[in-house]
Order: C-alpha cells, then sequence, then structure tokens
C-alpha cells in the first residue's frame, strides 16, 4: 500500500543511548517532516526536508538530527536519549511544503528511561 | 506568539446530536488553515484546507468554516464512527505549520 512507513512502532531506550527511528514514502513527495505529539500539545516540528540533500530545523531540533540521501527515506537520530524525548513521533510527507495532503506515518511511540 | 487553541479539549455527544468544535488562530499572515482527524494509535488523516475568511468545505457530516480570527468545525447528525480527536493546524507566511492541542470527540451510540 502506498504511503508513509516508519519503523519501529514501540521503543524503550535508556538514558543516553542512542537510536534512529526510519520514515520512507512510495509517493515520490519531495517534502517530508519529523513532528513529536505530547499530551496537551500540538504536534510539534522537529526536523524537515524539501528535497533530497536539503534539510532544515523545526520548532524543537535539539537532541536530533536528519539526513535525507534519497527522495523516499528520511531518518532521525536521537544522539544521546533523555527522558524529555519520551513521545510519540511521527513522519509525514506532502509534494507541496503547504499543509495540503500531508500523510502522516502510523507513529513511533518511544520511551526513555 | 503565533498560537493556536482548539476547544473544547473534548466532547461528548450522543449519537445524532449536532456540535462544532473551535480553532482559534493568531498568527500575522494566514496562508491556510487545515483540519486533520486522528484516530487512537495512528497518524493524523486530511481532512480539509481552508484559504480565506467566508470559505466553507464539506465531507460527508462535517462542514469547516473560516472567520479572519478561528476555524469551526461543524458536525451534523454524528454517528459513533466519528469518534476522533480532531487537529487544526495554520501554515502562516513563509512559515512551517502551528498545531493546535485537538479536540478529543467522543459519540455515543
Amino acid at each position: 500500500n502506498a504511503g508513509v512507513t516508519q519503523t519501529p512502532k514501540f521503543q524503550v531506550l535508556k538514558t543516553g543511548q542512542s537510536m534512529t527511528l526510519q520514515c520512507a514514502q512510495d509517493m515520490n513527495h519531495e517534502y517530508m517532516s519529523w513532528y513529536r505529539q505530547d499530551p496537551g500539545m500540538g504536534l510539534r516540528l522537529i526536523h524537515y526536508s524539501v528535497g533530497a540533500g536539503i534539510t532544515d530545523q523545526g520548532e524543537v531540533p535539539n537532541g536530533y538530527n536528519v539526513s535525507r540521501s534519497t527522495t523516499e527515506d528520511f531518518p532521525l537520530r536521537l544522539l544521546s536519549a533523555a527522558p524529555s524525548q519520551t513521545s510519540v513521533y511521527f513522519c509525514a510527507s506532502s509534494a507541496h511544503r503547504d499543509g495540503y495532503g500531508y500523510t502522516f506515518g502510523s507513529g513511533t511511540r518511544l520511551t526513555v528511561v | 506568539e503565533d498560537q493556536v487553541t482548539q476547544s473544547p479539549e473534548a466532547l461528548r455527544l450522543q449519537e445524532g446530536e449536532s456540535s462544532s468544535l473551535n480553532c482559534s488562530y493568531t498568527v500575522s499572515g494566514l496562508r491556510g488553515l487545515f483540519w486533520y482527524r486522528q484516530d487512537p494509535g495512528k497518524g493524523p488523516e486530511f481532512l480539509f484546507t481552508l484559504y480565506s475568511a467566508g470559505e466553507e468545505k464539506e465531507k460527508e457530516r462535517l462542514k469547516a468554516t473560516l472567520t479572519k480570527k478561528e476555524s469551526f468545525l461543524h458536525i451534523t447528525a454524528p454517528k459513533p464512527e466519528d469518534s476522533a480527536t480532531y487537529l487544526c493546524a495554520v501554515e502562516e507566511d513563509g512559515q512551517n505549520f502551528v498545531f493546535g492541542p485537538g479536540t478529543r470527540l467522543s459519540v455515543l451510540p
């Protein structure tokens, strides 16, 4: 099925560990982004990319790195996990940067202990 | 500071009981306002885009409207399958999106 695929769905990390959240889309979308969702707060943008080789910071980039070597993939790396990074992470893609037609993945629920 | 607020935080309706959800925003240059639906354990699903005051969009039992300061999502004769969290987001000129915290809607049979 066409769409945005995120792996893993669940992850538990110890403080200080690093890991990569994977995101892949098969719709040839140029724009991809990572959000985190916390209770009582809206989705907050971490990083985004307007095309292969181009990335930029969003609202809450600290502690996260991204790269975009292909159109399809946009991995999110946690450098040294902290309890404050416990959240649900969503990857989204779109043909354009505006909000029309954003396709979100099903999310990764991350717990840092 | 740009802000998007949604009210109520949670809403319980009986099946068939119509109501409205509110999204209020303070941005200096609105490019678009977006409504999404999110089911538990899933990512948001796009519903509507509104670009200018007075614009309306409809989809089945949902109708979204936009004024200069807020948007309403009207739900007419809701069914239990309409239960979800409804998110709104605004795009400011040249910026990315700001999402509201959402309204959790429960429709009881």
